[in-house]
């Protein structure tokens, strides 16, 4: 079966705008979460969501934000763009999120923002 | 607090064993995991261990908990240049929808 997929793979935008990243996880899966990793930071935690709720979330200020539609896909905007949110954004994916041992990553997408 | 700790750097002969060290902070950690990430790819999930078990084996690695002194090592027998990439040491808890990751150990294997 298709793993968590992951667009755009690079995206390069300028300070002040918007970006929407997108997340489609593993067939039957109905949990997405979302890390940013950055070479400073790590990887760190976003947030977390099941059945279109957000079940948990990370701190981070509010122009990061997400979604999740009928389908499970998700998506996570951040406005106002800032050079420190040039990182590598990662998806994961699990059946309800319960079962964390199988959680599976996408590639995912890397944000410059210049 | 939730914090996970791992050495930044090793580096070992083709052959060689590697261990690989993290420690955590958070008792309650229910699930432990080592993952692995090469170069522009997404992590890649190598083992975990529940936090009522001390050991597990799988094929060429072994993952040991010490739970008393919180500390969890990954043991890669054998290894080999594809072995080369960071691992990320990571705990979760249940209930928790989050996991908590290491800053990772880059791990260089050399000829």
């Amino acid at each position: 079966k298709a793993g968590v997929t992951q667009t755009p793979r690079y995206l390069i935008k300028t300070r002040g705008q918007q970006v929407t990243l997108s997340c489609s996880p593993i067939s039957g899966h109905r949990s997405v979460s979302w890390y940013q990793q950055t070479p400073g930071q790590g990887l760190q935690f976003l947030f977390e969501y099941f059945s279109e709720t957000q079940r948990n979330k990370g701190n981070f200020p509010g122009r990061f934000s997400g979604r999740q539609f009928s389908n499970s896909r998700s998506e996570m905007n951040v406005s106002t763009l800032e050079l420190g949110d040039s990182a590598l954004y990662l998806c994961a994916s699990s059946l309800d999120g319960t079962r964390e041992w199988e959680q599976y990553f996408g590639p995912g997408t890397r944000l410059t923002v210049t | 607090g939730e914090d996970v700790e791992q050495s930044l750097f090793l580096s070992v002969r083709e052959g060689d064993s590697s261990v690989i060290n993290c420690t955590y902070t958070d008792s309650s950690s229910t699930y432990l995991y080592w993952y692995k990430q090469e170069p522009g790819a997404g992590l890649q999930l190598l083992t975990y261990i529940f936090s009522n078990m001390d050991m597990k084996q799988d094929q060429r690695l072994t993952v040991l908990l010490n739970k008393k002194d919180k500390h969890l090592s990954l043991r890669i027998a054998d290894t080999q240049t594809g072995d080369s990439a960071i691992y990320f040491c990571a705990e979760s808890y249940t209930g928790g929808f989050k996991t908590i990751f290491g800053a990772g150990t880059r791990l260089f294997v050399k000829a």
